[in-house]
């Protein structure tokens, strides 16, 4: 199974960008990186998803280097209400196999 | 589109009791995975049924089990309660399309004394 390491915590201010940077050294060939975000007491909710190079939508970035063993989040502006918790994911649900959450990353929005 | 709903959103046990929790996947999803979630931890994965039989666990006792019914909702059932047992119950579907992303529901509330 594929561990991630994350930063246990981050601030920011209003406006900025922030970027989360996620490693998974023993990343296995078919599996994917999932970004969640978590506010307290609710479900995680899906961000992002990506294999290799770089993923854009309309709330988030990702990138991703060729050797994929880290990815980077980037989150553009963000504002108060980005305030959570923030789990790379890295793994394959339609194997079968289990994910693996690590214990993410604390992000707080300061104004 | 419903998202994924558990019930309920609480509950209150005492060591030594049982417990099942609910879920109803999102529509068109066929697979789902149930979590636990300690305070100030990660969710860890229980297990996963497709097609109504578990077909992936995580390190957890036999006294956790599942079921997943024709219509893909699914329940989580806990005997013998242990305090250890209080966390938040995360219920998440998916599709089996390739690589599809989980998507959870809020969660069930399990305190026990």
């Amino acid at each position: 199974l594929a561990k991630t390491t994350q930063p246990i915590s981050m601030d920011s201010y209003e406006g900025q960008e922030v970027n989360i940077t996620c490693s998974h050294n023993n990343i296995a060939t078919n599996d994917y990186i999932t970004w969640y975000q978590q506010f307290p007491s609710q479900g995680p909710r899906f961000i992002i998803q990506g294999y290799k190079t770089k993923v854009t939508n309309e709330v988030a970035s990702l990138f991703i280097p060729a050797d994929r063993k880290s990815s980077t989040l980037s989150l553009p502006r963000v504002s108060l209400s980005d305030t959570a918790v923030y789990y790379c994911l890295v793994g394959d649900v339609g194997s079968a196999r289990q994910l693996t959450f690590g214990s993410g990353t604390q992000l707080t929005v300061l104004p | 589109e419903t998202g994924v709903t558990q019930s309920p959103t609480h509950l209150i046990k005492t060591r030594g009791q049982q417990v099942t929790l609910r879920c109803s996947s999102q529509s068109g999803h066929n697979t789902v995975s149930w979590y636990q979630q300690a305070l100030g931890q990660g969710p860890q994965f229980i297990f996963q049924y497709y097609r109504e039989e578990e077909n992936g666990r995580g390190n957890f006792p036999p006294r956790f089990s599942g079921l997943q019914f024709p219509n893909y909702s699914s329940e989580l059932n806990v005997n013998a309660l242990e305090l250890d047992d209080s966390a938040l119950y995360l219920c998440a579907s998916s599709s089996t399309e390739v690589h599809s992303p989980l998507h959870f529901g809020n969660g069930t509330r399990l305190t026990v004394t």
